[in-house]
């Protein structure tokens, strides 16, 4: 069975400090993993996932398949960034998506 | 940007009845609509897969008498809750994937309150 877990239900930080969601997942083949961005009153939208290796909004997400983990990270937190962030898997040869239970970021002035 | 919409965003319906949400790509064909369900502060779960033309695929422990899902066209695809329950209230989300593209757009998301 695949699992998603994300153990911060909250990560509050200030502005322009350093930023990172922690994500560790349960596959046993290989898996897509994706961070989804949920900003209030808006629906769910991708982030990034870690076959394009982009960067996006200063996010960067590295798969270390060793520590199965996919964490979400910044090197300086913007008050924009505040919203919900969940990080999901989907497994060989499906698109259909696991999510984490999410964690909340709180990005104080 | 791909676009996918749902309606109603919000009902209420009384134990016992049925209601119908839909679930539209308005911009693009979406060969593969996926239904989640979200409990308050929780995560999203994965209820059906459903591809265009075919039966929808139901995650394990989804009653698929109970949550009917059509994908009749490559632009709409329903979720039909029947003989509703408090139980069901939820919030219920679609997300769609077209035939060429691998993400998933997600629609707004249905609040249902069944009374």
């Amino acid at each position: 069975a695949q699992r998603v877990t994300q153990p911060e239900k909250l990560l509050s930080v200030f502005k322009g400090a350093p930023v990172e969601l922690k994500c560790n997942y349960s596959y046993s083949g290989s898996p897509e993993l994706f961070w989804y961005v949920q900003y209030s009153r808006q629906r769910l939208q991708l982030l990034l996932r870690h076959i394009s290796r982009e960067s996006i909004k200063g996010f960067t997400a590295d798969l270390n398949k060793g520590e199965t983990s996919f964490h979400l990270k910044k090197p300086f937190a913007q008050e924009e960034d505040s919203a919900m962030y969940y990080c999901a898997l989907s497994g060989t040869g499906r698109r259909a998506l696991t999510f984490g239970s999410g964690t909340r970021l709180q990005v104080q002035p | 940007g791909a676009v996918v919409s749902q309606h109603p965003s919000w009902v209420i319906c009384k134990s016992g009845t049925s209601v119908k949400i839909e679930c539209r790509s308005l911009d693009f064909q979406a060969t593969t609509m996926f239904w989640y369900r979200q409990f308050p502060k929780q995560s999203l779960m994965l209820m059906a897969t459903s591809n265009e033309g075919s039966k929808a695929t139901y995650e394990q422990g989804v009653e698929k008498d109970k949550f009917l899902i059509n994908h009749a066209s490559l632009t709409l695809s329903t979720l039909t809750v029947t003989s509703a329950h408090p139980e069901d209230s939820s919030f219920y989300i679609c997300s769609a994937t077209g035939r060429d593209n691998y993400e998933q757009y997600f629609g707004p998301g249905t609040r249902l309150t069944v009374t």
